[in-house]
């Protein structure tokens, strides 16, 4: 099975940068995922990493270590419409259903 | 560009009714996923196709089948609802076999009354 951790909730300044982490142990590994939720909404994809390494993509950033089961979701230049849960997704080694964790709900302040 | 198209949007059923969802994926991608969303949860896996044949199955109750069809659209079947199955249904699809980028519909919000 997959265990994905991430924390639960983060606060930041609106223009400031948040990190999110995201440990995870899984039966084999075949990419991380990070989405964006708002409410009621469907999760947005915003980035896949299955190297090691960094992958910018504008304001976001993703961050994966396969042999630390680590990743981070940096959000740079944060606004408001920032505001949302992000979610850490791993597929596994075997097949090919992504696993969530629980999501960080991220709130910006102004 | 052409995203996951779900339908309905909502749908509300009495205990005990059938329900169908449908799911129709980004042309020629062949891998289809069906994931349950309660309030405040994260997506629960319930069950995959790819190329018309189930690749995984998650934690999908007995009571709910799915298919994939021969243009790739995929429907959720849900019978004997319960209050407990009341919760965002979201469809994502990828294609090469699902070895990518997985993309989400806007999700079909089921309750049940």
């Amino acid at each position: 099975g997959q265990n994905i951790d991430q924390p639960t909730e983060m606060t930041a300044t609106e223009g400031a940068i948040v990190q999110i982490n995201c440990t995870y142990q899984t039966s084999g590994f075949n990419g991380l995922f990070w989405y964006q939720q708002h409410a009621g909404e469907a999760p947005t994809f915003l980035s896949y990493n299955v190297l090691d390494g960094l992958e910018e993509k504008g304001r976001f950033s993703s961050f994966l270590s396969r042999s630390k089961g680590y990743s981070y979701l940096l959000l740079k230049e944060l606004q408001m419409k920032d505001s949302a849960s992000y979610l850490c997704a791993v597929r596994g080694g075997y097949d090919y259903k992504l696993s969530f964790g629980a999501g960080t709900t991220v709130t910006v302040r102004a | 560009a052409a995203g996951v198209i779900q339908s309905p949007r909502h749908l509300i059923k009495e205990k005990r009714e059938t329900a169908t969802l449908k799911c129709y994926p980004i042309p020629r991608h062949d891998t289809v996923y069906w994931y349950q969303q309660g309030p405040g949860q994260d997506p629960q896996f319930l069950i995959s196709f790819y190329e018309k044949m189930q690749s995984d199955k998650g934690s999908i109750p007995d009571r709910f089948s799915a298919q994939q069809f021969s243009d790739y659209h995929s429907e959720l079947n849900m019978s004997s609802l319960e209050l407990g199955d009341s919760a965002l249904y979201f469809c994502a699809s990828s294609p090469s076999g699902g070895n990518t980028e997985a993309f989400f519909g806007q999700g079909t919000r089921l309750t049940v009354v």
